[in-house]
């Protein structure tokens, strides 16, 4: 069973242009998280999205930022206008379907480390 | 809104000690886990360790083990016979399993980096 893929892991974009960061998650996982993390900080929060809905979008910018997670397809995060803040590792990682008793963990992918000039 | 904090920026052990590194988490809920993640430089997120917030028993993973002081909302990581391959940075995360509004997110803490000399 493959991991959580993520491409590209390296994105340098110009100030201005658009940013495109692709998860796709474990076989089976049906549920997605994306967390930033900011040089020398932990990973934040950003938005959680199950198949073709957002399920907590309340870590995301409000402006220039959105997320998708199509019914076929890998989730994409998408940043327009990137600016230099924007510099940061971006990790996606998913789970299975969420149960009320169990214990699920999150599988993270390796990142992907966007760089604005 | 829980919070997380690691008061360590680093810490260094030699090869064969024993390292403790320390993090406390604010919340108001009883139902919860708590996770120690390892990032290596490769910047991969590596479970450690788990915690779930119910059971007294503190848990154990080989040469790693957790206090967990559900009280004092305390929760350290002890690495026991120190390895060259345990240098990364450490993460504390918490996550809430009260349902509603969490949805699992993790919160994580600023993370402490963990040097091993031979």
């Amino acid at each position: 069973n493959a991991g959580v893929m993520q491409n590209p892991r390296h994105l340098v974009r110009r100030r201005g242009q658009e940013a495109r960061l692709r998860c796709s998650p474990m076989k089976g996982h049906s549920h997605v998280y994306w967390y930033r993390q900011l040089p020398e900080e932990g990973l934040k929060f950003m938005v959680y999205l199950q198949k073709e809905n957002i399920i907590d979008e309340s870590g995301m910018p409000k402006e220039r930022f959105s997320a998708e997670f199509p019914k076929e397809g890998p989730s994409i995060l998408r940043i327009q206008q990137v600016v230099r803040g924007d510099s940061a590792a971006y990790f996606c990682a998913s789970s299975p379907p969420l149960q009320p008793i169990f214990y699920n963990e999150q599988f993270f992918g390796p990142g992907t480390r966007l760089t604005v000039l | 809104a829980q919070t997380v904090t690691q008061s360590q920026p680093e810490m260094s052990v030699q090869e064969a000690e024993t390292v403790t590194l320390s993090c406390t988490y604010d919340t108001s809920e009883s139902d919860y886990y708590l996770f120690w993640y390892k990032q290596p430089p490769s910047r991969q997120m590596i479970l450690v360790i788990r915690q779930e917030a119910y059971k007294q028993q503190n848990a154990t993973e080989n040469r790693f083990s957790v206090n967990f002081q559900k009280a004092a909302k305390s929760f350290s990581l002890k690495i026991s016979d120190s390895q060259l391959g345990d240098a990364a940075m450490y993460f504390c995360a918490y996550r809430s399993n009260a349902g509603g509004t969490s949805y699992g997110k993790l919160t994580f803490g600023q993370g402490t980096i963990l040097t091993v000399h031979p």
